[in-house]
């Protein structure tokens, strides 16, 4: 099956910081997720984005599916920010798989 | 106010003591899935359902059952919970572009 990986396993930034976050994926796929997960464990949706470039807020993402890969960025850290950030995408045949997640820590 | 319920939320149980997990939701979705989540690991799908009466085994289907008699309750079923089941379990629904989840049911099996 296909193989996610994200990185860096582990962030660590200042309140104000720019992070970027990877995920690659090692075959085409039919869509690709962001999630957050925050520290209370609750699972929210970022960003639907296949392809291209999307924005929300401090937020955006990029992905590149002739090169399998997807990129997140988070401008001006917020403490609010903090959590596990997920990327999932579809094989095609509905089955989700889910990267193992960066863990992002902004310090105050 | 549109949601995934997950009950119950927190669970400790016994090997071999049948448990199930309901999960509902009201937006009428077609597509509803289970996950487990284990540290290191991510989350990983252990069952999926395309509509009524229709599920397909995601990545980690042993020791687990579904049913989908109804759109909008998904339940996970463990006939003999052991305890590498142990683990944060979670519910979502979605229609086409975006994944809402349940918050969580957390299971340790003793």
């Amino acid at each position: 099956g296909i193989q996610v990986e994200q990185s860096p396993p582990d962030l660590i930034l200042q309140e104000g910081a720019n992070s970027t976050l990877r995920c690659n994926f090692s075959d085409s796929v039919n869509n690709l997720q962001w999630f957050h997960q925050n520290p209370w464990g609750q699972l929210i949706n970022l960003f639907y984005i296949p392809s291209g470039t999307k924005q929300n807020g401090r937020l955006s993402a990029t992905t590149v599916a002739t090169e399998r890969y997807s990129l997140l960025y988070i401008s001006s850290s917020q403490t609010t920010d903090s959590g596990v950030y997920f990327c999932a995408v579809d094989e095609g045949d509905d089955k989700i798989i889910f990267g193992k997640g960066t863990r992002l820590h902004i310090l105050p | 106010e549109a949601q995934v319920t997950q009950n119950p939320r927190y669970l400790i149980t016994v090997t071999g003591k049948k448990l199930t997990v309901t999960c509902s939701q009201n937006m009428n979705h077609e597509y509803m899935s289970w996950y487990r989540q284990d540290p290191g690991l991510g989350l990983r799908q252990i069952y999926y359902s395309m509509n009524v009466e229709v599920t397909d085994k995601g990545d980690v289907p042993e020791g687990y059952k579904v049913s989908r008699k109804e759109k909008r309750n998904f339940p996970l079923i463990l006939e003999s919970p052991s305890p590498n089941q142990t683990s944060l379990y979670f519910c979502a629904s979605s229609h086409q572009e975006t994944q809402y989840f349940g918050p969580g049911t957390r299971l340790l099996v003793l």
